[in-house]
């Protein structure tokens, strides 16, 4: 079972749909999610970040934790076509790498392909 | 302008053969990441440094070696022991090793002919 489990899709909406994408986790441990947008052939971006569970909106994003349920998800409010593209979870804990020494591994989902139809 | 570059954005390799593709961050950045992405695997860990002269590997790190002797370079060699190169690299820096926001440059896409 891997740490991190996303559906790859592809998941296609029409234009103005609110989409949701969701990912699990195993490890108890994470307390920092994050969601990346990663367009065609580009690096991807940070979208959101969150610590520990709750909700955080941003415009039309909205990022919800539940860490008793190990389940992350992130919403996008009014979809447009340019929010077509790969969306992918991040997670991390207090120092897994190296204790010692704080560093931070990102345990990253398989991502999410995302079109938009206009 | 701050951010990360990476280059060349393509790579055409010959089999045997080592590679070296460049990673250079002017966000002044302690920590910088090297990672691999496969379609349907996400982003796989290849090494990272927290501070100059100074890098761990990741889960991936057979086939690859690194230097940091500059703050703002990380250097990635794909060498001819890595079995299967063909790739997307990315390569990404966080303010320092204890912070969890990484940002990514735009990536070299490797194709071994």
């Amino acid at each position: 079972q891997k740490e991190v489990e996303q559906d790859p899709g592809p998941l296609s909406v029409p234009e103005g749909a609110i989409v949701s994408l969701n990912c699990t986790y195993s490890n108890s441990a994470f307390q920092y999610f994050m969601w990346y947008r990663q367009y065609s052939r580009k690096g991807p971006e940070l979208l959101m970040y969150t610590y520990s569970s709750g909700n955080k909106e941003d415009g039309r994003f909205t990022a919800q934790v539940d860490k008793s349920s190990k389940y992350i998800s992130l919403f996008i409010r009014d979809s447009q076509p340019s929010d077509s593209a790969t969306y992918l979870c991040a997670m991390s804990g207090a120092s897994i790498v190296a204790p010692h020494q704080g560093a931070q591994k990102l345990v990253f989902g398989q991502g999410t392909r995302l079109t938009i139809n206009p | 302008d701050g951010g990360i570059t990476q280059s060349p954005k393509y790579l055409f390799r010959k089999e045997g053969q080592n590679v070296t593709l460049s990673c250079e961050q002017n966000l002044n950045h302690d920590a910088m990441y090297w990672y691999r992405q496969d379609p349907g695997q996400g982003l796989r860990l290849i090494y990272y440094s927290q501070i100059v002269n100074d890098f761990q590997k990741g889960d991936i790190a057979e086939g690859y070696s690194v230097s940091r002797e500059k703050k703002e370079s990380f250097p990635l060699t794909v060498t001819s022991a890595q079995k299967n190169p063909t790739a997307f690299y990315l390569c990404a820096s966080s303010v320092d090793g204890s912070t969890d926001t990484q940002y990514f440059g735009p990536g070299t896409r490797l194709t071994v002919l």
